[in-house]
Order: structure tokens, then C-alpha cells, then sequence
């Protein structure tokens, strides 16, 4: 089993729409979580950090379901400048080192 | 802003040849990062520093090594390129903030072995 593992994808979605993704962990003791996107040919760049409680960045929700060892992020009123691939990040024993996911891609049609 | 540079876009090399990948930080982070990025696998780490002239074993760090020399330098070597070393490679630096350490990545470098 992956120690993080996402749906690829790719999820084709009109815009406006709402998509939410998932994203599941293995390391029960993992304190830190992240979504970053990644654009075509370009860096991974930090979206959010998850926190316990969930966050909400504009239109960007992100949840942490700690029992069954999930995250993840809605994306409300989508816009085609939203399309990218999402990467799910968790991190390792210790705090600085992470494991990433390979990523949801995501593609927003007008 | 943070800035993560690296010393090249693209580069084609041969087997064999002997490949040096250049990333510099320009934030004093402590922490640097190599990784390589192959369709479908995700991010694997190959090694890491956390200190100057401190290195550790990422998962893959099999046909490579590094050096950190300075704190703001964290070059990746590839002492004889093979060509399943095809890949992009990134270099990323984090910080501590909020409790927890953000990576910020550079442009990437995209490595062809032939």
C-alpha cells in the first residue's frame, strides 16, 4: 500500500462547478498536511495547509478526517485557471521530511 | 518571496558521463531538498540536508550523492548517468512556521540520459 495515495484522475469538471478529491495516509502519526498544485511542466507551490479543525481559503476548503486517515480539498465555483494536477503531502516521522502523493488532475472545461 | 533557483531548465547528457545539479536558496533555510518527479509515481526524495555539511538518505538515493557546502548550496551529483535517471529533478528548501516546514521548490530540471 502507497504511504499516500489519490485518485489520478483526471476529473473533468464545467466551470462553476463544485469537485472535492481525497486523498488517504498511512502513518497514523503524521501531524502535518498539505495541499500543493502543481501546473503543467512547472513546480509543485503550497495551496494550504490542513489543519485539524479544517480551513477554508476562499473558495479552497480543505478537512482532515484523522480516524479514517483522509483529507481533502473542495474547490467551489471552479474556474478554468484551477485546472492543474492537486498533490497531497503528509509528513514523514520526522516534521520536515514529507511523502507525497501523485497527484489528482484536474481539468476545468468552459 | 522565496527563491529557489537551479542551474538548468533542461540538459541532455550520455550514459556514463558524470552530471552535477546545481539548486541555491536565497531565504537561509536549513533545510534543502532533492527530489525526482516520474509520471504517476509521484515526488521520491533522494536526499536531504538539514544542516551544512550535514546530508541524509532520502528513498532513492541509489546512483547519486550530494554536497552542502554553504547553506544556501545543495548540489546533486550523478557520478555515472544511466539512463533510467531520465527524470525531472527539483530542489526544495523549507522553514519552520506555524509548526510545521512549508517547501518551496525551484523552476525544476528536466534531465535526458541517452
Amino acid at each position: 500500500r502507497k504511504e499516500v495515495e489519490q485518485d489520478p484522475g483526471p476529473f473533468n469538471v464545467p466551470e462553476g462547478a463544485t469537485v472535492a478529491f481525497n486523498c488517504t495516509y498511512s502513518n497514523s502519526a503524521s501531524q502535518s498536511f498539505f495541499w500543493y498544485r502543481q501546473d503543467c511542466r512547472k513546480e509543485p507551490k503550497l495551496l494550504m495547509s490542513v489543519y485539524s479543525s479544517g480551513n477554508e481559503d476562499g473558495r479552497f476548503t480543505a478537512q482532515l478526517n484523522r480516524a479514517s486517515q483522509y483529507i481533502s480539498l473542495l474547490i467551489r465555483d471552479s474556474k478554468l485557471s484551477d485546472s492543474a494536477t492537486y498533490l497531497c503531502v503528509v509528513n514523514k516521522d520526522s516534521n520536515y521530511q514529507l511523502i507525497w502523493g501523485a497527484g489528482t488532475k484536474l481539468i476545468i472545461k468552459p | 518571496d522565496v527563491k529557489v533557483t537551479q542551474s538548468s531548465r533542461y540538459l541532455v547528457k550520455r550514459t556514463g558521463e558524470k552530471v552535477f545539479l546545481e539548486c541555491v536558496q536565497d531565504m537561509d533555510h536549513e533545510n534543502m531538498f532533492w527530489y525526482r518527479q516520474d509520471p504517476g509515481l509521484g515526488l521520491r526524495l533522494i536526499y536531504f540536508s538539514y544542516d551544512v555539511k550535514m546530508k541524509e538518505k532520502g528513498d532513492i538515493p541509489e546512483g547519486y550523492s550530494v554536497s552542502r557546502e554553504k547553506k544556501e548550496r545543495f548540489s546533486l551529483i550523478l557520478e555515472s548517468a544511466s539512463t533510467n535517471q531520465t527524470s525531472m529533478y527539483l530542489c526544495a528548501s523549507s522553514f519552520y512556521r506555524d509548526s510545521t516546514y512549508e517547501q518551496y521548490f525551484g523552476p525544476g530540471t528536466r534531465l535526458t540520459v541517452t
